[in-house]
């Protein structure tokens, strides 16, 4: 059985406070990684896709980097926004790619004004 | 584009009864996956239809089954529910092969409550 991780469950920070969670995955016979946004009363949006060890994307204030060797990946939030309150999910996808997506159980944040 | 819909968005059955719930992808899209998320749970992955035909399930009971039209639309059936059934079922549609490298788009749910 595959395990993704996720930590910590949940989060408050305060409005400006920089954060940063971590998605634990196997780390044999990887493929891909994935990360998604889930806001409360909408459908999870996907922020990042990453394959390649060393990976490192950005889209904002939102960055994530991947280490394939040891298993893990960070997202990171730089200026926390009361918007950015969500569950971040990560999904881990191994071998070519045919396989279904296994995902955490998410990181839960929540900002504070 | 439009974007993932799903019907209906909220379902509440009773125990023995099954449902059949609804996903339209993107259009262009051929994958559709289903997802079952229950408090204090992850996505649990269901299966995934492509092109009409299943590539994956998960470990689900045969209770969980599921079908996918030319059009690549997507039913998911649960014959005698359970009360444990209760849960938010997503669907995501990707636009080539599913799983991956290929993003999914998820659909708004549907919230099913089993009395």
């Amino acid at each position: 059985i595959l395990n993704v991780e996720q930590s910590p469950q949940s989060l408050h920070v305060q409005e400006g406070d920089s954060t940063n969670f971590t998605c634990s995955f196997p780390s044999s016979n990887f493929y891909a990684l994935h990360w998604y946004r889930w806001e409360t009363a909408k459908s999870p949006e996907a922020l990042f896709v990453m394959t390649l060890n060393g990976d490192e994307k950005k889209k904002g204030r939102i960055s994530a980097t991947l280490n394939t060797k040891e298993g893990y990946s960070y997202l990171y939030i730089k200026g926390s926004q009361p918007e950015d309150s969500a569950t971040y999910l990560c999904a881990f996808a191994r071998y070519s790619g045919n396989t279904p997506l296994v995902f955490g159980k998410g990181t839960r944040l929540s900002v504070i004004a | 584009k439009a974007g993932v819909t799903q019907t209906p968005r909220y379902l509440i059955k009773t125990r023995g009864q099954q449902v059949t719930l609804s996903c339209s992808p993107i259009s262009g899209h051929r994958s559709v996956s289903w997802y079952q998320q229950t408090p204090g749970q992850g996505l649990q992955f269901l299966f995934e239809y492509f092109s009409e035909t299943q590539r994956n399930k998960g470990n689900f009971p045969g209770r969980f089954s599921g079908r996918q039209f030319s059009n690549s639309r997507s039913e998911m059936n649960v014959s005698t529910l359970e009360l444990g059934d209760s849960a938010l079922y997503l669907c995501a549609s990707s636009g080539t092969s599913g799983g991956g490298t290929d993003t999914q788009y998820f659909g708004p749910g549907t919230r099913l409550t089993v009395l």
